[in-house]
């Protein structure tokens, strides 16, 4: 009954390499959100989805692109990976984009980039 | 399993007042960390304040304060003389020694003119 789920937790992988985090919710939200969280504790958004279109984009390398093949599904494909792109991401999720609304997280996934 | 609840989903504060947001966690760790992030309209999430659980002097951070009552598993942040640009969704966070953080889902703070 996770209300906010990622896959995996834990990531750990090459540089060069090609690799995608999961993440789902069954809270029937409209809004899901990729955060990155640096080894400083700063979390930094990165993408916004409502109902399967992208709102939020924050500059962040093209190498990272969000699939949403449904709104409860916000994927994350990370191409070329690099060493500066070990961190933490969060996927969240709430009723709706406005900022008024609470946000669901994910218990994050760890990547780790050698 | 390790939780945190803010029990107000939203507060307002009149300008130049103080405002106190409530956060409650539960872990069955004895060491972790515990923080506060802002949400401003830009949606980036910024750090305010981190308290170590080992220490038990409250953290303070300019106008940002918490206090901290580790018995009672209590972390509020209290936000003196407010102004304007504290308008935002406001975080309670826990994290372990293992470094996995667990957020609140948050308090929508409204200041009043």
């Amino acid at each position: 009954d996770t209300a906010v789920s990622q896959t995996p937790k834990y990531l750990v992988t090459q540089m060069g390499n090609d690799k995608s985090i999961k993440c789902e919710q069954n809270l029937g939200h409209d809004t899901m959100y990729w955060y990155k969280q640096d080894s400083k504790k700063f979390l930094k958004i990165m993408f916004s989805y409502n109902n399967k279109e992208l709102i939020i984009n924050e500059t962040v390398p093209n190498r990272f692109s969000p699939k949403s093949p449904d709104k409860a599904h916000l994927n994350l494909h990370i191409n070329s990976l690099e060493l500066g792109d070990s961190a933490v991401y969060f996927c969240a999720s709430s009723p709706a984009g406005g900022l008024s609304y609470e946000q669901y997280f994910g218990p994050g996934t760890r990547l780790t980039v050698t | 399993a390790q939780t945190v609840t803010q029990s107000q989903p939203e507060m307002s504060v009149q300008e130049a007042e103080t405002v106190t947001l409530s956060c409650t966690y539960d872990t069955s760790e004895s060491d972790y960390y515990l923080f506060w992030y802002k949400q401003p309209p830009s949606r980036q999430m910024i750090l305010v304040i981190r308290q170590e659980a080992y220490k038990q002097q409250n953290a303070t951070e300019n106008r940002f304060s918490v206090n901290f009552q580790k018995a009672a598993k209590s972390f509020s942040l209290k936000i003196s003389d407010s102004q304007l640009g504290d308008a935002a969704m406001y975080f309670c966070a826990a994290m372990n020694r293992d470094d996995k953080i667990i957020f609140g889902k948050g308090t929508r703070l409204h200041i009043l003119p």
